[in-house]
């Protein structure tokens, strides 16, 4: 029943290492995003994808790219992580307006 | 550069009394706004919203009115519960909603005192 879902939940990794996050939604919408929310609980647009093509990507960088297999997953993969990549990140979609968004993934970084 | 931006970070209000969280906007070309309750634990939850050519909508228990003259966007929540108590966040966008994403404010702590 679960509208906008990511897995995993949590993520503890080390400096330098490869990590991807998986987002699915079942509503059928067009449009999915991944947002990040810091330590301060400020949300900020990383990416959004629109039928397989992206759309905007806000100055984040290239050590994170997203990967659409379909139109209802958007999947994030983060290379070589840095201490500053710790977050929670969260994958949302959206058809016309309204965003809905997943549960998030506490990404931590040692 | 442009942001949106809340006013107070922390709102403490009495279980029943009603609640007003504000929201200042700089990008005049804003014309969707937006309000999100995220409560520990979770993602942001849609509460509202409001398009620019209007300057008042009501849902169940909430309310946010828009004044796009001075750029500023508020939520007023009736006879406060328990189960409001969360982070508050206001977002815009100059798409009309579409497939931009938002742009978040900072967000308010509101907590209801029992």
């Amino acid at each position: 029943d679960t509208a906008v879902s990511q897995t995993p939940k949590y993520l503890v990794t080390q400096m330098g290492n490869d990590k991807s996050i998986k987002c699915e939604q079942n509503l059928g919408h067009d449009t999915m995003y991944w947002y990040k929310q810091d330590s301060k609980k400020f949300l900020k647009i990383m990416f959004s994808y629109n039928n397989k093509e992206l759309i905007i990507n806000e100055t984040v960088p290239n050590r994170f790219s997203p990967k659409s297999p379909d139109k209802a997953h958007l999947n994030l993969h983060i290379n070589s992580l840095e201490l500053g990549d710790s977050a929670v990140y969260f994958c949302a979609s959206s058809q016309s307006s309204e965003q809905f968004f997943g549960p998030g993934t506490r990404l931590t970084v040692l | 550069g442009e942001n949106v931006g809340l006013h107070l970070p922390t709102l403490s209000v009495q279980e029943g009394d009603n609640s007003i969280i504000n929201c200042a906007y700089s990008n005049s070309a804003s014309d969707y706004f937006i309000w999100y309750k995220q409560e520990s634990g979770k993602g942001p939850q849609f509460i509202i919203d409001i398009r620019s050519n209007m300057d008042k909508r009501q849902g169940q228990r909430v309310t946010v009115l828009l004044n796009k003259t001075v750029k500023h966007l508020s939520l007023q929540i009736a006879a406060t519960q328990p189960g409001d108590s969360a982070v508050y966040f206001c977002a815009e966008n100059n798409s009309g909603g579409g497939a931009d994403g938002l742009t978040f404010g900072k967000g308010t702590h509101l907590i209801i005192q029992p």
